[in-house]
């Protein structure tokens, strides 16, 4: 079965510094890979995804995330962070029709 | 556009009692997902709909669940004789494209249900 982990709970970084927020994955065959956040009571917001092609994948709020295939790796990361960017982090892997959700890493942007 | 709407967003029942929480998906989304948010955890899957059909059902807990998709559009996630540990938060999704792995599920703002 296809899966993720994410082996932080929290992340503590000061607002202007660079963000990694880390992610490895678990699957058989190709991996479909994906960034969701998730602020207070609020549903799960779409940030970025890998399926084939580049490494480095850009998405939404100026993120990205590097796909690495030999540490089956896909972590998020902004160069900047901003205070506004304090939220929860998923990861998720797509198998079997679904996705395969991490247990998720809190960021907390210091100001 | 309009994104993927949930009702209620709260929802406080005593333990016994029968509860439907409903998800109106994107216009135009042929899949539709339920999954659930227990604190401090990521969503699990519950459901999976290709059109009105359940393609995947097997992420419902038990029997005492169920879901439908009469028209292929909204859909009702139905729960009976609700239990404690029934309380989370109850995630619906729709994508465009179904069984495939190349689109992204859009995710509504959940319903906080709460069994007393």
């Amino acid at each position: 079965a296809q899966s993720v982990a994410q082996p932080e709970d929290q992340v503590n970084v000061a607002e202007g510094n660079p963000l990694t927020v880390k992610c490895t994955y678990s699957v058989s065959g190709n991996p479909y890979l994906f960034w969701y956040v998730q602020y207070p009571n609020r549903g799960l917001q779409f940030l970025l995804k890998y399926i084939t092609g580049d490494n480095l994948v850009k998405g939404s709020y100026g993120f990205e995330a590097e796909f690495n295939k030999s540490q089956t790796s896909f972590h998020l990361k902004k160069p900047s962070a901003l205070v506004s960017d304090s939220a929860l982090y998923f990861c998720a892997v797509r198998g079997d029709n679904r996705l395969a959700f991490g247990k998720g890493n809190q960021v907390v942007v210091i100001p | 556009g309009a994104g993927v709407s949930q009702t209620p967003s709260n929802k406080v029942t005593e333990k016994g009692k029968y509860v439907e929480l409903r998800c109106d998906p994107i216009s135009g989304h042929t899949a539709l997902y339920w999954y659930r948010q227990s604190l401090g955890q990521g969503p699990e899957f519950l459901i999976y709909f290709q059109g009105t059909g359940a393609a995947d059902d097997s992420g419902l807990p038990n029997d005492r669940f169920f879901a439908v998709r009469p028209e292929g559009s909204v859909s009702t996630l139905k729960i009976q004789r609700t239990e404690r540990g029934d309380s989370a938060v109850y995630l619906c999704a729709s994508s465009l494209i179904a069984g495939q792995g190349l689109t992204e599920q859009y995710f509504g703002p959940g319903t906080r249900l709460t069994v007393t």
